[in-house]
């Protein structure tokens, strides 16, 4: 199946700061989320985005499918942003990559 | 609309028993997954139905495993019997499947709050 990787495994910020999250994907895709896992284990949707760019507050995504990758932008991070990021796409499965936990210091 | 719902949210056993999960979907989700979250890790698939039919299902340990959608509505996951190594979350995720892709997309996932299972 596909695999999916993503970087960096772990993140600590300041808040204010920005950063850029990555997924990296092994094969060509037809689906890619993003969703951000809180504290409390609920997984949330950030974007759907199979290719392209969109935009949604301080969150922003671009997704080149032709490179396969797909990354995840967070400016002006807060303390309500920690949690462990995650991408997913399908091929012929649906695979989730490892994660990325951020952590974002007041 | 409501999101999906999963009950119990946590549940502890001892090993060589039964457990089961239940899972109500968004409404007029087509799609519904189960997942297994282990500390740690990103979800893996257990198995997707599509209405009431299974589409994928290569990653359930069908040996314990087992999970059954009828009047592709609600679902139900039963291990029998557990073992230490499945302590995790298991989620349950919808999605409406589309013709068109605009707004959204087919596959768009939507997932429940999830059911911690520790065994014992």
């Amino acid at each position: 199946g596909i695999q999916v990787e993503q970087s960096p495994p772990d993140l600590i910020l300041q808040e204010g700061a920005n950063s850029t999250l990555r997924c990296n994907f092994s094969d060509s895709v037809n689906n890619l989320q993003w969703f951000h896992q809180n504290p409390w284990g609920q997984l949330i949707n950030l974007f759907y985005i199979p290719s392209g760019t969109k935009q949604n507050g301080r969150l922003s995504a671009t997704t080149v499918a032709t490179e396969r990758y797909s990354l995840l932008y967070i400016s002006s991070s807060q303390t309500t942003d920690s949690g462990v990021y995650f991408c997913a796409s399908r091929g012929n499965d649906m695979r989730f990559g490892a994660g990325t936990r951020l952590t974002v210091k007041p | 609309e409501a999101g999906v719902a999963q009950s119990p949210r946590y549940k502890i056993i001892e090993k060589r028993q039964s457990v089961a999960f239940w899972c109500n979907p968004i409404s007029g989700h087509a799609t519904l997954y189960w997942y297994q979250q282990i500390l740690g890790q990103g979800p893996k698939l257990l198995i997707q139905f599509q209405n009431n039919g299974v589409v994928d299902d290569s990653q359930l340990p069908k040996d314990r495993f087992s999970a059954e959608r009828l009047k592709g509505v609600d679902s139900t996951l039963k291990i029998q019997p557990a073992k230490l190594e499945d302590s995790a979350v298991y989620l349950c995720a919808s999605s409406f499947r589309r013709v068109s892709r605009l707004a959204g997309g087919p596959y768009e996932q939507y997932f429940g709050p999830g059911t911690r299972l520790t065994v014992t």
